[in-house]
């Protein structure tokens, strides 16, 4: 199936610090989401974005929805311990179906 | 918040065998669910996308003869992994469409299925 593609596959950083990863795509998407996924668990939703350029904050997160509506990227403000994870972009066409499809995804480690 | 339960959380079975997992949107009606699969270290896959009261759409590669699935109600739908083999040993995750606020789609918590 088709996937997006997210960068960077995977992150080092230390507590404190703000983290960016971005999702691009060959296809436009009416809507794109951001997701973390713990082990072992089902994926959570973080953010939706449902407008080219909208610009959206969830506490320490940020996501905007490329005008293109072929990228996104999500920031992470102040990162801490509990934010260690895997982070996942999904774009949602306009079909009726409303499938989702998922990037790579995005390891993310925060060092204390 | 709409919650989406799947049963069971995970399961071993034998080779040749098959397994049911379900998928409840609790609090909410859906008439569309979605089944991924989700390999280690990898991406949520879509298999098939399940509609109330219809047959289900695969995803290409899916073979349809061998993860059946069953959307009987608005707030059930099981896939069934016939004869199952150590490569369906994966991660499934189902979600769930809400009727009403069709821009949203809920996920579960996801089985883990090992075959031995």
């Amino acid at each position: 199936g088709q996937q997006l593609n997210q960068s960077p596959q995977s992150m080092f950083i230390q507590e404190g610090e703000d983290v960016s990863m971005n999702c691009t795509s060959s296809s436009i998407f009416n809507t794109w989401l951001w997701y973390k996924q713990d082990p072992g668990e089902g994926p959570v939703l973080l953010i939706a974005l449902y407008k080219a350029g909208e610009l959206t904050s969830n506490g320490r997160l940020t996501a905007q929805f490329g005008i293109t509506r072929k990228d996104s990227f999500l920031n992470i403000s102040a990162s801490i311990p509990s934010d260690v994870g895997i982070y996942f972009c999904a774009g949602q066409g306009s079909g009726s179906a409303r499938q989702l499809t998922f990037g790579s995804g995005t390891q993310l480690t925060v060092l204390p | 918040g709409a919650v989406v339960s799947q049963h069971p959380s995970w399961v071993i079975c034998k080779s040749g065998t098959s397994v049911k997992i379900e998928c409840r949107s609790l609090d909410f009606q859906a008439t569309t669910m979605f089944w991924y699969r989700q390999f280690p270290k990898q991406s949520l896959m879509l298999m098939a996308t399940s509609n109330e009261g219809s047959k289900a759409t695969y995803e290409q590669g899916v073979e349809k003869d061998k993860f059946l699935i069953n959307h009987a109600s608005l707030t059930l739908s099981t896939l069934t992994v016939t004869s199952a083999h150590p490569e369906d040993s994966s991660f499934y995750i189902c979600s769930a469409l809400d009727r009403v606020l069709q821009e949203t789609q809920y996920f579960g918590p996801g089985t883990r299925l090992l075959v031995l």
